[in-house]
């Protein structure tokens, strides 16, 4: 596609509920990265994938936080449990990896746990 | 750990003048890159500029420009003749250089609002 697509735009949730995060990449773009961003805070480090590479987990914040990334392209963000300090907006990023210049990012997911 | 500090929490100017956000960072580094994104109410992280740290010149993009001291280790962002569409929110954004394999993520500052007064 022309851009990094994320779904869904916004998700409310239950407290103690999983839910699950999908983002679409450009095609192409061999990285793409999860990020948080909390309320009046900047973007906090999730995940990252390059190829076929080991994912970069240092950024996952605990353990009920997990993603995949099929095919080399598309990508789910999976929060188990989640807790009401999960909420914060989800964006996903791609980058094409042989250049350097700032990734493109989605319009985020709006999680919020009731 | 490379940090990104933005120590204006809000901004504003009116219509048509010129505004600077500041932003410093910290980094052992001597490689590197810099971008300044927009965060406008549609959530969407856009690309504002970049700066290539071996780059002595500063980088310019239309009514944007920034002020890259590399010893001071700052990178500030002069917005001029400022239009009412330039409101959102401005992160300063640092990654590292691509040798050594090394992740490619960005570390961002917290974040100025900006708003342009009519």
């Amino acid at each position: 596609g022309a851009g990094v697509s994320q779904s869904p735009s916004n998700k409310v949730t239950e407290k103690g509920k999983d839910v699950e995060l999908r983002c679409d990449p450009i095609s192409g773009h061999t990285a793409l990265y999860w990020y948080r961003q909390s309320l009046g805070q900047g973007l906090e480090f999730l995940i990252y994938f390059q190829g076929n590479s080991a994912p970069d987990k240092s950024g996952l914040p605990s353990d009920r936080f997990s993603a995949e990334r099929t095919g080399g392209s598309v990508s789910t963000l999976t929060i188990q449990r989640t807790q009401q300090e999960d909420s914060a907006v989800y964006l996903c990023a791609s980058s094409h990896d042989r250049r350097n210049y700032g990734y493109t990012f989605g319009s985020g997911t709006r999680l919020t746990v009731v | 750990a490379q940090t990104v500090t933005q120590s204006q929490p809000e901004m504003s100017v009116q219509e048509a003048e010129t505004v600077t956000l500041s932003c410093t960072y910290d980094t052992s580094e001597s490689d590197y890159y810099l971008f300044w994104y927009k965060q406008p109410p549609s959530r969407q992280m856009i690309l504002v500029i970049r700066q290539e740290a071996y780059k002595q010149q500063n980088a310019t993009e239309n009514r944007f420009s920034v002020n890259f001291q590399k010893a001071a280790k700052s990178f500030s962002l002069k917005i001029s003749d400022s239009q009412l569409g330039d409101a959102a929110m401005y992160f300063c954004a640092y990654r590292g250089s691509n040798s050594g394999g090394s992740n490619y993520k960005l570390t961002f500052g917290k974040g100025t609002l900006l708003t342009v007064n009519p």
